[in-house]
């Protein structure tokens, strides 16, 4: 089992719909979950960050952690066009001494106008 | 303004040819990393550092030679061991666990 799988996509919703993004972790990371967004052709920008378990907010994303499922997720509401990327998990290894992120594949989002 | 700057922006080598990366950060960051990324895929550790003068593998170190001379900066150097070096690298420092990334280096040979 890779330590962080997501779905590669793409995943299509209509503008103003929720988009829900899923990934699932293995043992060897840790409690730390990151998700990233990616234009096409640019870096990674971080934009949630969930450590515990449950539901985190900020505008229209939410991040949400199960620990006993190994599962975090991102959540966009009213989605729009621009919300079109692809967007990374990204998890921190249970090893405290390396402490660089491991990456999922990435999940790309299609929000259709 | 605070960022992670990496150059060049684009970058072509030729076969046999060793070729650096240059990844300089003013955030006071002590840790640093190097990823690779190939189409379609997500992001491999090359490299990282968590302090001044130390560095370790990552994921996918073969063909790659780093260092870490000073806090803000941290090049990579791609040899000619490496054997498929086109792909986009980027840099990332981070406090803490939170990383953040430098606008990328995209490597192609010719």
């Amino acid at each position: 089992q890779k330590e962080v799988e997501q779905n590669s996509g793409p995943l299509s919703v209509p503008e103003g719909a929720i988009a829900s993004l899923n990934c699932t972790y293995s043992d060897r990371v840790s409690q730390s979950f990151f998700w990233y967004r990616q234009y096409s052709g640019k870096s990674p920008e971080l934009i949630m960050s969930i450590y515990s378990n449950g539901d985190k907010e900020d505008g229209r994303f939410t991040a949400q952690l199960n620990k006993a499922s190994q599962y975090v997720s991102l959540l966009i509401r009213d989605s729009q066009p621009s919300d079109s990327a692809t967007y990374l998990c990204a998890a921190a290894a249970r090893d405290t001494g390396r402490r660089a992120l491991t990456f999922g594949s990435g999940t790309r989002l299609q929000v259709q106008p | 303004d605070g960022g992670i700057t990496q150059s060049p922006k684009y970058l072509f080598r030729k076969e046999g040819q060793n070729v650096t990366l240059s990844c300089e950060q003013n955030l006071n960051h002590d840790a640093m990393y190097w990823y690779r990324q190939d189409p379609g895929q997500g992001l491999r550790l090359i490299y990282y550092s968590q302090i001044v003068n130390d560095f370790q593998k990552g994921d996918i170190a073969e063909g790659y030679s780093v260092s870490r001379e000073k806090k803000e900066s941290f090049p990579l150097t791609v040899t000619s061991a490496q054997k498929n070096p086109t792909a986009f690298y980027l840099c990332a420092s981070s406090i803490g666990t939170e990383a953040f990334f430098g606008q990328g280096t995209r490597l192609t040979v010719v």
